[in-house]
This record gives C-alpha cells, structure tokens and sequence, in this order.
C-alpha cells in the first residue's frame, strides 16, 4: 500500500502569493493531521481532522492558514497570503482509528522569499 | 515550562556503544509515549512506543518509562553509523491517546566510526 502522498515535494514562492498543499492520507486512515517544522519551533500541529471533519486547529498560526478535507482522500493546506516566515517543511500524517501511529508523508519545503 | 522536553545535543557516541536519549513530559495524564527517528530531509518515524512503566524492548532499542518522574528514555545499543539521525519523543495532549501529539525539539544522534 502506498503511504501518505504530498504535493510540492519542493514549492518557491514570493511573498504575498498563493500556496497551496495537497496530502492524500493512507487509505483506510480516519485521521490526519498536518505539521510543520523548523529549526526554531520543532515539529508542531497544525490542524488534525477525524472522518473528514477539523477537530482541532489550535494550531493554526492566523487566518492566512486555512485546511480542508473535502474526502477521505484528499487535504489540501493554503496559505493566503504568503510570508517569509512560513518557510518551513509542512508534513500531513495519517493513523486508523484501531492504532495510535501517525505515519508521515514525505513532507513539502516550503520557501517564501 | 514545554510540555515534552529533550536535550537537543547534539550527542555524539562512538560505534558500538550505548547512545541514551532522555525526554520529560509535563502532563501527568499522558499514557501513550513514543520515539520517532528522522533522518535529515526525511520525514519522522515511529521506532518505538511505550505505555507502561518499566522497560520495553526491541532489538537494538529499549524504551524506558518513569510516570512518576515523567520520563522517557530511548537506549539504543550496539549503536551504528546508521543510527545517526535526530530522534523525537512525543505524546498525546490531555491523556488521550488520539488527536494532538505533542513532539519534543528531538536529540541529534551522530555515530561515528
């Protein structure tokens, strides 16, 4: 079975522009989650979905952060506008219900100039 | 005070020997803990998880459990260049084990020859 999928694998953009993330979890998966990581501030949660429905997005930095899960298949992760300080590698993960592992997708570079 | 903390090293240790990783956490209700390893430009993954006090073990890896002290350690035995990776622990918020998983800043492991 293929794992968690991402989409940029590698995105350059300029400041104010558009950005926007894709994942498709682990089929089967009822959770997923999106991360984000720099050296500053480690791995930290984002926004988590269960059955295609926002639980929880404390995460979120502000309003230019926005996430959906229209299916099970498929999130996407927008950032509107874009700033230098969103440069960072944003990860989605996916876990079944039955199991507490979160497997990680491959993740998304993100650099903002 | 973070809510799970690590030594970031980085911890440098020569092959064949004993590398130990410690963590704390500052939720006395956490159950569920768990050691991920990522190698640089790599996502995480899981290596080991631990619920219960005490030692578990697994091949090369013992996972250490303290809830009085709120501690968590990771041995790693025998230690290989391979080994050589960033290493995170982490735990689900509010003694859950679903939802929002909580990473330290991760320990720098180099092996060297």
């Amino acid at each position: 079975d293929a794992g968690v999928i991402q989409s940029p694998r590698h995105e350059v953009t300029e400041m104010g522009q558009e950005v926007t993330l894709r994942c498709k979890p682990i089929s089967g998966h009822d959770y997923l989650f999106w991360y984000r990581q720099t050296m500053m501030r480690g791995l930290e949660l984002l926004i988590y979905f269960n059955n295609n429905v926002p639980i929880d997005d404390s995460g979120m930095p502000e309003d230019r952060f926005s996430a959906k899960m229209p299916n099970a298949s498929f999130s996407t992760l927008k950032i509107q506008p874009s700033e230098p300080r969103d440069s960072a590698v944003y990860f989605c993960a996916s876990r079944p219900t039955v199991t507490d592992t979160q497997y990680f997708g491959p993740g998304t570079r993100l650099t903002v100039l | 005070q973070k809510e799970v903390e690590q030594n970031s090293g980085p911890l440098s240790v020569p092959e064949g020997a004993i590398a130990s990783l410690n963590c704390t956490y500052s939720d006395r209700g956490s159950q569920s803990f768990f050691w991920y390893r990522q190698y640089s430009g790599k996502s995480p993954e899981l290596i080991m998880s631990i619920y219960s006090n005490g030692d578990k073990e697994d091949g090369r890896f013992t996972a250490q459990l303290n809830k009085a002290s709120q501690y968590v350690s990771l041995l790693i035995r025998d230690s290989q260049p391979s080994d050589s990776a960033t290493y995170l622990c982490a735990t689900y918020a509010g003694g859950t084990s679903y939802g929002k998983l909580t990473f330290g800043q991760g320990t720098i492991l180099t092996v060297h020859p």
